[in-house]
């Protein structure tokens, strides 16, 4: 298996564009996390998802932040407008089931300029 | 609610020395507990876990104990190496009582290991 696969690895914006993130999970994981990692607060879990459906979104910093899993094998997640302070590095996960640990991909490093 | 606390960094040590990185958590019922590892530039990696009390999680060189009286998971090395350098993070899984936490992991802030040949 590949593994989670996120794509792009580097993405460089201006302010107020938008940006879409993609992750593909390992087939047959029924959970799927987008966090977001900064020096200043860490790992945030932003939204995860089970089975396709969003479980808890109460991680997204604002309205700007949308996520969607339309099926088992892709998600996104998008940022319109960006702003320079969601500067990050932004990870996918996957699980095959509560309590086993997850799969993270290598992350997207995001620069809003 | 749940979480993970880890003992402060950075830490730095030589080849060779003995390694401790201490974490202790608060969960309501019985969760499983991980390591993970993030070398630079890279996504984290499961390095270790436990899924119940006195269980022992090991993996290349770096052990730790699931102790549910202390409520802790520190992990320990008996002689770190050079390529030891990461960031290590403890966390928990919430195995019980659905809702919204079930199934998600709860982190420490990480702890930024240095070996020095």
């Amino acid at each position: 298996d590949a593994g989670v696969i996120q794509s792009p690895r580097h993405e460089v914006t201006e302010m107020g564009q938008e940006v879409t993130l993609r992750c593909k999970p390992i087939s047959g994981h029924d959970y799927l996390f987008w966090y977001r990692q900064t020096m200043m607060r860490g790992l945030e879990l932003l939204i995860y998802f089970n089975n396709n459906v969003p479980i808890d979104d109460s991680g997204m910093p604002e309205d700007r932040f949308s996520a969607k899993m339309p099926n088992a094998s892709f998600s996104t997640l998008k940022i319109q407008p960006s702003e320079p302070r969601d500067s990050a590095v932004y990870f996918c996960a996957s699980s095959f089931r509560a309590g086993a640990g997850y799969t993270f991909g290598s992350g997207t490093r995001l620069t809003v300029v | 609610g749940n979480s993970v606390t880890q003992m402060e960094g950075p830490v730095t040590l030589s080849e060779e020395a003995f390694l401790t990185i201490n974490c202790t958590y608060t969960a309501t019922g019985y969760p499983s507990l991980f390591w993970y590892v993030q070398y630079p530039g890279e996504g984290l990696q499961l390095l270790l876990k436990a899924t119940k009390a006195d269980d022992k999680g090991s993996n290349k060189g770096f052990e730790a104990t699931y102790r549910k009286e202390t409520t802790s998971f520190h992990l320990e090395k008996g002689s770190v190496q050079v390529s030891d350098s990461a960031v290590y993070f403890c966390a928990l899984s919430d195995n019980g009582g659905g809702g919204t936490s079930y199934g998600k992991l709860t982190f420490g802030q990480g702890t930024i290991l240095t070996v020095h040949p």
